[in-house]
């Protein structure tokens, strides 16, 4: 079954340090993954996403990530975090059944960005 | 160009109650997906409507059903509201293809007393 694996469920990191998510999946076909940021009470904003063609996509906010097939892995990134940047991060690929769209998502790794 | 939009952001309900909630989506999108957010289950896929059509659905019981009207907007009905039902739901828009990027509204936040 297709599936998403994001392992930390918490991550603490100083402002200015960079920033590692990591999420792995599992997927027969050629994935189209996704990177969501979620703040407290909001819904869900896009950060990124990889179709196809080059491997190291960039997002909005200064957050980048790289698609690796031989991983199944698809990690988010950041040179330096900003306090801003807490918040709760989703990775998910789509899923296509028959035509329709269906996102399925990870569960999520909660960021904590200490001053 | 609006966001997506959803309606009521709060509400409490009983259990047994049945609740309406309502979703428009960005001018211009056709599809409509609901999606379930709860601290034990995470993130999980209801059901997707395309152009008034159920295009795809999700593993719930069927007191959860929706629909799409002709100006693209949706609403999600669930009856016999169950204590587990309390959740974020949360609506997102996209464009006819099945690779477009989905837009989220900030969802609807539903207790169940």
């Amino acid at each position: 079954a297709q599936s998403v694996t994001q392992p930390d469920i918490h991550i603490t990191v100083s402002e200015g340090a960079s920033l590692e998510l990591r999420c792995n999946y599992s997927y027969g076909a050629t994935p189209y993954l996704f990177w969501y940021v979620q703040s407290p009470g909001q819904g869900l904003q896009l950060l990124l996403k990889y179709f196809s063609g080059d491997t190291l996509v960039q997002g909005i906010k200064g957050f980048e990530a790289e698609f690796k097939r031989s991983q199944s892995s698809f990690n988010l990134r950041k040179p330096s975090v900003h306090w801003s940047d807490a918040a709760e991060y989703f990775c998910a690929v789509y899923i296509l059944t028959g035509g329709g769209n269906k996102l399925t998502f990870g569960t999520g790794t909660q960021l904590k960005v200490e001053l | 160009k609006a966001g997506v939009t959803q309606t009521p952001r709060y509400l409490i309900k009983t259990r047994g109650q049945q609740v309406t909630l309502s979703c428009s989506p960005i001018s211009g999108h056709r599809s409509v997906s609901w999606y379930q957010q709860t601290p034990g289950q995470g993130l999980q896929f209801l059901f997707e409507y395309f152009s008034e059509t159920q295009r795809n659905k999700g593993n719930f019981p069927g007191r959860f059903s929706g629909r799409q009207f002709s100006n693209s907007r949706s609403e999600m009905n669930v009856s016999t509201l169950e204590l587990g039902d309390s959740a974020l739901y949360l609506c997102a828009s996209g464009g006819a293809s099945s690779y477009n990027e989905q837009f989220f509204g900030p969802g609807t936040r539903l207790t169940v007393l």
